[in-house]
């Protein structure tokens, strides 16, 4: 099982929409949570990192779930310039990262 | 611009040659970390230093790879008799210890292995 999984999407989605998917954690042990944001043949970019009791930067919002093991990032007002993979990011001694979710916000 | 960076950026070598790949951390920065990514996959974690000393390396790190950061400053990773399966990007990234383990990554070393 790899430690961390994501929905690969892609989530195509309309300007101004709003778009939310998740990532799943394995170890339980897992001290501290990021989402990093990657665009094409580029080096990932730290988005937000994510707090026990949720938290907002903008249009972004970030939740965890420790009981269940999961993360989730809400889009709000999606722009264009939101396109990219969005890749989640568990550290317990070292980042783990998952495959990415893809996201296409279009005109 | 005073973020990671990594030379070279692109790198074409013919297999069974040795390559090395150099980083500079942000200058504040005592954590250096190298990953390798693959096509589809998220960032694969290799090794990692706190400050001159080699913390951590991944079971992914075969013989042929070796990293060094001798002063605690910049670091390079070396590959050794390249192998194709050696083709990916190589990225850096660094963080100050106790600051939240937010990672800045650089711009990253595309490998390609013929």
């Amino acid at each position: 099982r790899k430690e961390v999984e994501q929905d690969p999407g892609p989530f195509n989605v309309p300007e101004g929409a709003t778009v939310a998917f998740n990532c799943t954690y394995s170890n339980s042990a897992s001290q501290s949570f990021f989402w990093y944001r990657q665009d094409c043949r580029k080096e990932p970019k730290l988005l937000m990192s994510v707090y026990s009791s949720g938290n907002e930067d903008g249009r972004f919002t970030a939740q965890l779930n420790r009981a269940s093991q999961y993360i989730s990032l809400l889009i709000r007002d999606s722009k264009l310039s939101d396109s990219a993979t969005y890749l989640c990011v568990v550290n317990k001694d070292k980042l783990s990262f998952g495959a990415g979710t893809t996201v296409t916000v279009r005109a | 611009d005073t973020g990671v960076s990594q030379d070279p950026r692109h790198k074409i070598t013919k297999r069974g040659q040795n390559v090395t790949f150099r980083c500079d951390p942000i200058s504040e920065h005592n954590r250096l970390y190298w990953y390798r990514q693959t096509l589809g996959q998220g960032p694969e974690f290799l090794t990692y230093f706190q400050n001159e000393a080699q913390l951590e390396k991944s079971r992914l790190l075969s013989d042929r790879f070796s990293a060094e950061r001798p002063k605690g400053s910049f670091s390079t990773l070396e590959i050794q008799r390249t192998e194709q399966g050696d083709s990916a990007m190589y990225l850096c990234a660094s963080s100050l210890a106790d600051a939240g383990d937010e990672q800045y990554f650089g711009p990253g070393t595309r490998l390609t292995v013929t």
